[in-house]
């Protein structure tokens, strides 16, 4: 079975600030990795995801994310955050062991709060 | 395209009722799922299905039950409501294919358990 680790439930930055949200998953087997956000009394969105090839990946509002499979990471960055930006943030992983259903197991999320 | 709906949005109930959560999708989805969202412990799977006519358990799926009669809709009911069952209720879908094709969410239903 997976497991995903977020290590930060609350990150309070200013507006124009860096921003990093930590997630650390736990695997046997191959995973694909996932970046959600959920904006307040929404629904789950995709923002980016990791499924083989550049561990880079990046979403089309700034956000990016790095695969690290020795240090089981794959952290959340943007260099420079916007008020709009707030919102929470779930890390998710699946893996080839899921079977064709592909069940996702999330993080605890991390709420990410800009300040102005 | 409407995406995945739920209904109702919000409820609330007395501990022992019973209730039914609609999920609709138009997007002709195979996979449906649902989940409940609480404080501090992400979301968590309910029950999925794979097509019309299958469901699965998923990691906590007790005092829950599920039916997929027909390809566009999932329901989540709850027999006899209990506090422990006060949460945020998420349905989502995605269609067959690799794991690039993402899971859609649809907007939640807040249920309250008295």
């Amino acid at each position: 079975a997976q497991s995903v680790t977020q290590l930060d439930s609350q990150v309070p930055v200013f507006e124009e600030a860096p921003v990093e949200l930590r997630c650390n998953y736990s695997s046997s087997v191959s995973v694909y990795l996932f970046w959600y956000v959920q904006y307040p009394n929404q629904g789950l969105q995709l923002l980016l995801k990791y499924l083989s090839g550049s561990t880079l990946v990046k979403s089309i509002n700034g956000f990016e994310a790095e695969f690290n499979k020795s240090q089981t990471s794959f952290h959340l960055r943007k260099p420079s955050v916007h008020i709009s930006d707030t919102a929470e943030y779930f890390c998710a992983v699946t893996t080839i062991s899921s079977g064709s259903a592909r069940q996702l197991t999330f993080g605890s999320g991390t709420q990410l709060t800009v300040l102005p | 395209n409407a995406g995945v709906t739920q209904t109702p949005k919000f409820r609330v109930l007395k501990t022992g009722q019973s209730m039914t959560l609609l999920c609709a999708q138009d997007m002709n989805h195979e996979y449906m799922y649902w989940y409940r969202q609480d404080p501090g412990m992400g979301l968590r799977l309910i029950h999925y299905s794979v097509g019309e006519g299958t469901t699965a358990k998923g990691e906590v799926p007790d005092g829950y039950n599920v039916s997929r009669l027909k390809k566009q809709n999932f329901l989540l009911g709850l027999e006899s409501a209990a506090p422990s069952q006060t949460s945020v209720y998420f349905c989502a879908s995605r269609k067959t294919g690799g794991a690039n094709n993402e899971q859609f969410f649809g907007p939640g239903t807040r249920l309250t358990v008295l």
